[in-house]
């Protein structure tokens, strides 16, 4: 079975703070996916990472950074000096082609950042 | 431009009263997938579909039906809808192969309320 925690439910900061969002996989397959996706206020679903089982570099895009570690099966995702267009719901999931091709989303972290 | 799309976006309906929400992609995908999202339990998967006649159930398909007689439809299907499926529904699609995906795109949403 498959399973993703992000054991932050809600998170709330003042802009211009760096957040991390936590995210934690449990998976037998040695070849999976990990995914990041946000949901503003409007609803819909926006692609903001794709990692595979074999690369554990970290990757940074723009004020988004993401730091995979196998050891700890963590893909947490920082952003830095926040902004209030950063409010939004945070979903990690996690795609093991092994698991009848089921993508498995975390709750998901409600991040707010006030001005 | 490739998308998926979902209709209708909303729809309010009464117990009983069986609805088809549509769903199709224009980037040939071959996997096809139907999310429900509700507060604090994130997005869980319904049915997917790995091509054409291949449909498999998710993690929720109890009252749900799906059907994938063309690559680039996959209508959700609700036989006899009760409140307990009022929720955010997403589908999505990606292309698959041999254990491996790429980004799964999600259409827009449709908030259906079984009343």
């Amino acid at each position: 079975a498959q399973k993703v925690t992000q054991a932050q439910t809600e998170i709330s900061v003042v802009e211009k703070e760096d957040v991390t969002l936590d995210c934690v996989y449990e998976t037998r397959d040695t070849t999976y996916y990990l995914f990041w996706y946000k949901q503003p206020p409007s609803g819909e679903l926006v692609f903001l990472i794709r990692r595979n089982s074999f690369d554990e570099q970290n990757e940074i895009s723009g004020r988004y950074s993401w730091n995979f570690q196998k050891s700890t099966s963590s893909f947490n995702f920082t952003i830095t000096a926040s902004q209030v267009v950063d409010s939004a719901v945070y979903f990690c999931a996690l795609f093991s082609g092994g698991s009848n091709y089921k993508l498995t989303f975390g709750k998901g972290t409600l991040l707010t950042v006030n001005p | 431009e490739a998308q998926v799309t979902q209709n209708p976006r909303y729809l309010i309906t009464v117990t009983g009263k069986k609805l088809t929400v549509t769903c199709s992609q224009n980037m040939n995908h071959e996997y096809m997938s139907w999310y429900r999202q509700d507060p604090g339990l994130g997005l869980r998967q319904i049915y997917y579909s790995m091509n054409v006649e291949v449909t498999d159930k998710g993690d929720v398909p109890e009252g749900y039906k799906v059907s994938r007689k063309e690559k680039r439809n996959f209508p959700l299907i609700l036989e006899s809808p009760s409140p307990n499926q009022t929720s955010l529904y997403f589908c999505a699609s990606s292309h698959i192969a041999g254990g491996s995906t790429d980004t799964q795109y999600f259409g827009p949403g449709t908030r259906l309320t079984v009343l």
